[in-house]
């Protein structure tokens, strides 16, 4: 089973300002099958990355994924007040599919 | 565009049986795609519960494995899970999702909250 960590935990930053969110597993995501999602409270996970950098449709382009490997990034370029929630990556190469346990992006 | 809506008992005694329906719309079971589920304890991270294709291939997360069973009623165009022996740690917002191979989970039921509780 592929393990995902995700850092940090919580992120606190400011409207404007651009993150980092950081995806390792413990063994290589092959085809760079690595998903991110943007949950927010009482809702549904929302796709945004799929194979490591594909913006699903109706993403804004702020939203990026980079990382190939073992190592996997989400950065968000303009913090806009909506971002404010918890992202997790998923890993969908091999079997079981995993995620990671999420990192909660917060208003500084 | 497809829609799919989780059912079923909002609480579940312990040892008992935790059932689910997750009913499609917008899109047939039988057109392809598998059918899964995904659950979240409240506060917590995402846990693959996992799929079945409507002719029953299935498969399941190993550390469910034991206790949990996909079907498919596709005259209803509906899937179900079904979790044995339940107890408090199977608390969680359960979601169904349509999977597809090779893909990442587009599409998501809004979540149904089970609760495991005397």
């Amino acid at each position: 089973e592929i393990m995902l960590t995700q850092s940090p935990g919580t992120l606190s930053s400011s409207p404007g300002e651009r993150v980092t969110l950081s995806c390792r597993a413990n063994q290589s995501v092959s085809s760079n099958y690595l998903a991110w999602y943007q949950q927010r409270p009482g809702q549904a996970p929302r796709l945004l990355i799929s194979g490591a950098s594909s913006r699903a449709t109706d993403i804004p382009d702020r939203f990026s994924g980079s990382g190939s490997g073992t190592d996997f990034t989400l950065t968000v370029s303009r913090l806009e007040p909506e971002d404010f929630a918890v992202y997790y990556c998923q890993q969908y190469s091999s079997a079981p599919i995993t995620f990671g346990q999420g990192t909660r992006l917060e208003i500084k | 565009q497809v829609k799919l809506q989780e059912s079923g008992p909002g609480l579940v005694k312990p040892s008992e049986t935790l059932s689910l329906t997750c009913t499609v719309s917008g899109y047939s079971i039988t057109s392809g795609y598998f059918w899964g589920w995904v659950r979240q304890p409240p506060g917590k991270g995402l846990q693959w519960i996992g799929s079945t294709f409507h002719s029953g291939s299935t498969n399941y997360n190993p550390a469910l494995k034991s206790r949990v069973t996909f079907s498919v009623d596709t005259s209803r165009n509906q899937f179900s899970l079904r979790l044995t022996s339940v107890t408090a740690a199977d608390t969680a917002v359960y979601y169904c999702v349509r999977v597809r191979g090779g893909r990442p989970l587009e599409n998501w039921g809004q979540g149904t909250l089970v609760s495991v509780s005397s």
